[in-house]
């Protein structure tokens, strides 16, 4: 199946740096992909849906100039938590879809554990 | 909105049982429902895909089913093992939009 690289699985960082994650399809072309975020013993919270050559569409919820997201190619998207405090602590998710218009599958990647100082 | 829940939350269960996760859906207008398993601290691993016009799906030791009439999908393990201790959780597609269950998380006893 196809495979999803998400870079770093984990990160400490002190409080007002920013962090940036890469989310990569290695083996296909991700025109959509998904960025979530997860709190211990949660299901996945979706932030928002990265498309590539444009702007990401963002949940309700979700500030779009603290969590910013670029997805320049269709094999890199990226997340980056700007000036991070400890409330952004969690695990980050992302995922592709499977490029098959049929399948629809969606892969993910293994996920950043974040921690902010 | 689509609302999917997942039932038990959490399930114990010795070595060498079959067991039943249940997933339960508002809206039957699906594309598909993956299932899916995550170990603690890593992203998730997809178990099975099925298909709107499917009725269920099999791998190894685990079969899914879906009846979207009655909104429900459930996933059933068979002579699990220690290994198969991991949270399992339920997405549906409805074409626009991926919504995640709840989740359950799975303890098989040695």
């Amino acid at each position: 199946g196809a495979v999803v690289s998400q870079h770093p699985s984990w990160v400490i960082c002190k409080s007002g740096t920013s962090v940036k994650i890469e989310c990569r399809s290695l083996d296909f072309q991700a025109t959509t992909m998904f960025w979530y975020r997860q709190f211990p013993k949660q299901s996945l919270m979706l932030m928002a849906t990265s498309n590539e050559g444009s702007k990401a569409t963002y949940e309700q919820g979700v500030e779009k100039d603290k969590f910013l997201i670029n997805h320049a190619s269709l094999t890199l998207s990226t997340l980056t938590v700007t000036s991070a405090h400890p409330e952004d602590s969690s695990f980050y998710i992302c995922s592709a879809r499977d490029p098959q218009p049929t399948n629809e599958k969606l892969f993910f990647g293994s996920g950043t554990q974040l921690s902010v100082l | 909105k689509q609302e999917v829940t997942q039932i038990p939350a959490a399930l114990s269960v010795p070595e060498g049982e079959n067991l039943v996760l249940n997933c339960s859906f508002t809206d039957s207008a699906i594309y598909n429902l993956q299932w899916f398993r995550q170990d603690p601290g890593k992203g998730l691993t997809s178990l099975l895909l099925i298909q709107s016009s499917q009725r269920e799906q099999t791998s190894g030791r685990l079969n899914a089913s879906l009846d979207k009439s009655s909104g429900r999908s459930t996933l059933y393990i068979a002579a699990s093992q220690p290994g198969d201790s991991a949270t399992y959780l339920c997405a549906l597609n409805t074409g626009n939009q991926f919504y995640f269950g709840t989740g359950t998380s799975l303890t098989v006893i040695p």
